[in-house]
């Protein structure tokens, strides 16, 4: 089945402790894609990635790291998470930005 | 910023009903998309369209754009309860070559039995 699977689907931690929110799609698509989703926000994007070592920064990339060293993988880092980081995070992949993109399930981060 | 933003925040009908949803953002586009998200899951691609085509059908689904305007319209026909969710319309900027996506805020569509 095609699709986008993140991990963890939820997530508690501890402000400054690192961790990582794997994101993997096997429709072997260019374009993958994070985002952040806040009450009376919306959708925020937080980095972007074109192809394999090629990403850029969205609206929101200030506290988040990511790499793309494979084709299908595109992991979010969040090197010392804050209180407001607490989030609804989604990942995506498009074969490229002339199509829509396929959505992971999300995964809702609390940071204490 | 790029960002659409949707038009009515809040839409509720009832079922049989057609719902109209609209999304105006601010500069040239290559296409428009519209996505559905059912409350806390994934988003879901519904319809894209490209900025040289006017109309577009997808089941009970038609989308309007209308680059002139910088509008879209999203119209679901003889809703269904199921139809209730958050729809979003969502534009790539040109000059990311389309990497960077702007969403709106979204609709939340409300349909009763």
């Amino acid at each position: 089945e095609a699709q986008v699977t993140q991990n963890p689907r939820y997530l508690i931690t501890v402000t400054g402790k690192k961790l990582t929110v794997t994101c993997s799609q096997n429709m072997n698509h260019e374009y993958m894609s994070w985002y952040r989703q806040d009450p009376g926000l919306g959708l925020r994007q937080i980095y972007y990635s074109m192809n394999v070592e090629v990403t850029d920064k969205g609206d929101v990339p200030e506290g988040y790291k990511v790499s793309r060293k494979e084709k299908r993988n595109f992991p979010l880092i969040l090197e010392s998470p804050s209180p407001n980081q607490t989030s609804l995070y989604f990942c995506a992949s498009s074969l490229s930005g002339d199509y829509g993109y396929t959505f992971g399930s999300g995964t809702r981060l609390t940071v204490v | 910023s790029q960002q659409g933003e949707e038009d009515p925040q809040a839409l509720s009908i009832q079922e049989g009903e057609n719902a109209t949803m609209n999304c105006s953002y601010k500069t040239s586009i290559n296409n428009l998309q519209w996505y559905r998200q059912n409350s806390g899951r994934g988003l879901v691609h519904l319809i894209l369209i490209r900025s040289n085509e006017r109309e577009k059908h997808s089941g009970r689904l038609r989308v309007t754009l209308d680059t002139s305007k910088k509008s879209s319209s999203l119209l679901i026909t003889a809703s269904r309860a199921a139809d209730t969710a958050s729809y979003f319309c969502a534009t790539p900027d040109r000059g990311s070559t389309l990497g960077r996506l702007y969403f709106g805020r979204g609709t939340q569509l409300t349909v009763w039995p």
